[in-house]
Formats: structure tokens, C-alpha cells, sequence
């Protein structure tokens, strides 16, 4: 079946440092891939998407990059500061009207100060 | 503008009990869904409803039952609660599905079966 999953599970990085966060899924068919951030205590919410005509999308400290042949994306987010110190989930979404998103396990991200 | 609005925000059930989950939206979305979160695990979707008349099942649907009641509500039953239920629930909407899927969360109800 449909299946994202999400690497590493735990990160640990020094203010300032940049984060990398992976994600590989199974459905050749998914072209939509959002990420959220989940403050602890809190609901998810988007931070960044991307869809599957581009291969990196921008928006101030954070990125994210798609591989459609290999099948994986990348959540980088660069200069982390304290408040980035959340769980991030990405997700996977079928084309054309899929409403099963597929979300991988979370990555904790500690960012010392 | 409210959102997604989740009732109640804690709760805690014996083995065997039920109960329903409310939720609402105010932003006119098509599609709601619930999830379920549970530690090392992500977001597990339960059920969703893709438009107001219609349900289908996720990933995770046996032990619960839903209701799209209009366009605004999508509520969650559990007939008959087991401690494997413990966990936290998100109920979410989205304008539509596909790339349009960008789900707008309400704030959890953590639910524990005892």
C-alpha cells in the first residue's frame, strides 16, 4: 500500500546550524507534498508545500526539494533558531482529487541554544 | 473566524463506553477528515469525507463510525471505546482534494480508555 517514510526520527542541531529532513514514498502517483510543523501541545500546520512540476521551493529559511525519479523529498531549514525546536511530519498526496494523505511518522527537532 | 473547532479537549472513557467527537468548520471547505496521533506513529487518517453527503475509510477505521452532518460538521463515534483507542484526535478540513489538500487542523482531543 501507500507508504511515506520519514528520516531521522530525532535531530539535534546547534542555533544556527541547518536541519535536513527526508522523506521517500511509494505511490508514483502522489504530486502533491506538504510539510507541517507541530509545536509541542499544538495542531499541525503547513509551513511549506511543494507539487510535482517543480523541484525546489523557497520560502525564507526553509526549503524543500523533490526527486520524483527517486521518489524523495527534503525538508532543509537553515540559520535554526530555538523557536524551530517542533515535530515535522511530511506528507504525500494522490494526483487529481486524492484525499488519502499519507503522513510519515515525524521528526522531533531540538535546536540548542 | 474560528477555523476548526474540536469538542472536547479531554476526555476520558471506560473500557466499553462510548462517545462522539464534534467537529466544525467555518471556512466553507469541502473535505474534513479525522486523524488519530499516537507517539513514533504520525498522523493516522481514520476517516474522511471528501464533500458534504459522503464518507469513506482511511487507514485506520475499524472500532470507529463518522457522520458528515452538513457542510460545517464531521463527527466522530466511538461505540464502544477499547484502550487501544487511547490517543489524540485531529479533525481537519481542506477546500477540496489533490493538490488542494492543504488540511487546516483543530487543536486535539486526548482521549484516554481506561
Amino acid at each position: 500500500g501507500e507508504n511515506v517514510e520519514q528520516h531521522p526520527s530525532t535531530l539535534s542541531v546547534q542555533e544556527g546550524d541547518s536541519a535536513v529532513i527526508k522523506c521517500t514514498y511509494s505511490d508514483s502517483a502522489s504530486n502533491y507534498f506538504p510539510w507541517y510543523k507541530q509545536e509541542l501541545g499544538k495542531r499541525p500546520q503547513l509551513i511549506i508545500d511543494i507539487r510535482s512540476n517543480v523541484g525546489e521551493k523557497k520560502d525564507q529559511r526553509i526549503a524543500v526539494t523533490l526527486n520524483k525519479t527517486a521518489k524523495h523529498f527534503s525538508l532543509h531549514i537553515t540559520e535554526t533558531q530555538p523557536e524551530d525546536s517542533a515535530v515535522y511530519f511530511c506528507a504525500a498526496i494522490h494526483n487529481t482529487g486524492g484525499f488519502k494523505t499519507i503522513f510519515g511518522a515525524g521528526t522531533r527537532l531540538f535546536v540548542k541554544a | 473566524n474560528a477555523g476548526v473547532t474540536q469538542t472536547p479537549k479531554f476526555q476520558v472513557l471506560k473500557t466499553g463506553q462510548s462517545m462522539t467527537l464534534q467537529c466544525a468548520q467555518d471556512m466553507n471547505h469541502n473535505s474534513m477528515y479525522w486523524y488519530r496521533q499516537d507517539p513514533g506513529m504520525g498522523l493516522r487518517l481514520i476517516y474522511y469525507s471528501a464533500s458534504e453527503g459522503t464518507t469513506d475509510k482511511g487507514e485506520v477505521p475499524n472500532g470507529y463510525n463518522v457522520s458528515r452532518l452538513n457542510k460545517r460538521e464531521f463527527s466522530l463515534r466511538l461505540e464502544s471505546a477499547a484502550p487501544s483507542q487511547t490517543s489524540v484526535y485531529f479533525c481537519a478540513s481542506s477546500v477540496a482534494g489533490g493538490a488542494n489538500t492543504e488540511a487546516f487542523f483543530g487543536q486535539g482531543t486526548r482521549l484516554t480508555v481506561v
